[in-house]
């Protein structure tokens, strides 16, 4: 069974507070690594497609690092506004195919 | 440039009817994903499909779900006798090509509630 582990489960923070979360995967086997950005009542957004160890990504005031070797990336959230509270998800590839394997997700509150 | 459509956003259905959810993937994507999620649960896969054929259906259930993606039109997935269980949210996403590379997008989901 493939797991993808994400925590914390929910974070609350205050406007202006940076703030970070995890995502673990298993190492082996590894293709890609993607991040969204899931509002309630809307459609998953894609942040991010990560695919080599090492990788950094930056969208704004959200960024993402990637491990492979170990297994993990972190998303990091600079200056949090409300506007940025949602769920964010983390999905692994774990084989060449196109089955994603989701994360239950971190439950962003950012209060004003 | 219109996103993944979906509909109906919202079916009710007595147990034992049929259920049908559409999903039309964004322009110029040949690839489309059927996903599920459970109440209290993530985003779990069903299946992928490319034009005309199905690709990967190991995440769906093996009796009463079905799906299909025509040469034309929307791609249906289909649930036949629902039951209580098959309430959730499922979601459609597409892609142009393999997903390693690319970002799939994802409709709004249609919410199925089974009475």
């Amino acid at each position: 069974i493939l797991n993808v582990e994400q925590s914390p489960q929910s974070l609350h923070v205050q406007e202006g507070d940076s703030t970070n979360f995890t995502c673990s995967f298993p190492s082996s086997n590894f293709y890609a690594l993607h991040w969204y950005r899931w509002e309630t009542a809307k459609s998953p957004e894609a942040l991010f497609v990560m695919t080599l160890n090492g990788d950094e990504k930056k969208k704004g005031r959200i960024s993402a690092t990637l491990n492979t070797k170990e297994g993990y990336s972190y998303l990091y959230i600079k200056g949090s506004q409300p506007e940025d509270s949602a769920t964010y998800l983390c999905a692994s590839l774990m084989e060449y195919g196109n089955k994603l394997v989701f994360g239950a997700g971190t439950i962003l509150r950012v209060k004003s | 440039n219109a996103g993944v459509m979906q509909n109906p956003r919202h079916l009710v259905r007595r147990r034992g009817q049929e259920a049908r959810l559409r999903c039309s993937p964004m322009k110029g994507h040949s690839h489309v994903y059927w996903y599920r999620q459970l109440p209290e649960e993530g985003l779990k896969f069903m299946v992928y499909l490319q034009k005309e054929n199905i690709i990967d259906e190991s995440g769906m259930p093996k009796e009463r779900f079905s799906a299909e993606f025509p040469k034309e039109g929307p791609s249906i997935l289909r649930i036949q006798q629902v039951v209580r269980g098959d309430s959730a949210a499922y979601f459609c996403a597409s892609s142009p090509g393999q997903v390693s590379g690319n970002t799939i997008y994802f409709g709004e989901g249609s919410w199925l509630t089974v009475v």
